[in-house]
C-alpha cells in the first residue's frame, strides 16, 4: 500500500543549531500536512503545503514541498527548546484521497 | 484546537475486557477519526465516519468498532479481540483542510 516515509527518526542537537526532516511518498500527493506533537500532548495542525514547488516560512521554520509532490521538508533555523516534540508528515494520496501519517521525527534540543 | 474531547486521559483495563473511550466534538463537523499511535509508528487510522449512521473501516479496524448515532460523538470500543490494545489513541475531527486532534486517551491493558 501506499506509504510515507520520514527520516530521521530521532535527531539531538545543540540549542542554536538546525534541524531538518524529510517525507517521502511511494506516491504522488495532492497535498502535504505538517503537524508537531510536543511531549505528551497531541498532534497539532502547522501547515498544508498544495503546490509543486511550494515553499512557505513560519518564523524560524520552512516548509517545502518538491516538484514531483512525493516529498517534502520541514528546516527549523537556529532550534530553540520551545521546538523540541515530534514532527509529522502527512500526505493526501492523489488517487484515494486518504490522508497518510509518516512515523514522526522526534527532536531533543540541549540548553 | 477544534473543540474535540477525549476522556478519560488515562485507562487501565485487564487483558479479555471490552473498553469504550469517547469523543466528544461541539463544533458539528461531519467528518471524524479515531487514530492509534505506538511509539516509532506514527499515527494508523482505525475508523473514520464522514456522516451520522455512517462509518468505514481505516487501516487497523480489526478488533475495535465504533458506532456514529449522533453527529457529536463517536465512541472507539477496543474489544477483547485486538491483540495488543496498549496504545495512545487519539480521536480527529475534520475542518476544511486541517484535522483537529483531542488529547488522546492513553490506554493501558494490564
Amino acid at each position: 500500500g501506499q506509504q510515507v516515509m520520514q527520516i530521521p527518526q530521532y535527531q539531538h542537537v545543540q540549542e542554536g543549531e538546525d534541524f531538518t526532516t524529510y517525507c517521502n511518498s511511494s506516491t504522488t500527493l495532492s497535498n502535504i500536512q505538517w503537524y508537531k506533537q510536543r511531549p505528551g500532548g497531541h498532534p497539532v495542525f502547522l501547515i498544508q503545503l498544495v503546490k509543486s514547488g511550494e515553499v512557505k516560512k513560519q518564523k524560524r521554520l520552512t516548509f517545502q514541498f518538491g516538484e514531483a509532490k512525493k516529498n517534502s521538508s520541514l528546516h527549523i533555523t537556529a532550534t530553540q527548546t520551545t521546538d523540541v516534540g515530534t514532527y509529522f508528515c502527512a500526505g493526501r494520496s492523489s488517487n484515494t484521497g486518504k490522508l497518510i501519517f509518516g512515523q514522526g521525527t522526534t527532536l531533543q534540543v540541549k540548553p | 484546537d477544534g473543540g474535540i474531547t477525549q476522556s478519560p486521559k488515562y485507562l487501565f483495563r485487564k487483558e479479555g475486557q471490552n473498553v469504550t473511550l469517547s469523543c466528544e466534538q461541539n463544533l458539528n463537523h461531519d467528518a471524524m477519526y479515531w487514530y492509534r499511535q505506538d511509539p516509532g509508528q506514527g499515527l494508523r487510522l482505525i475508523y473514520y465516519s464522514q456522516i451520522v449512521n455512517d462509518f468505514q473501516k481505516g487501516d487497523i479496524a480489526e478488533g475495535y468498532s465504533v458506532s456514529r448515532e449522533k453527529k457529536e460523538s463517536f465512541p472507539l470500543t477496543v474489544t477483547s479481540a485486538q491483540k495488543n490494545p496498549t496504545a495512545f489513541y487519539l480521536c480527529a475531527e475534520h475542518l476544511k483542510v486541517t484535522q483537529y486532534f483531542g488529547p488522546g486517551t492513553r490506554l493501558t491493558v494490564l
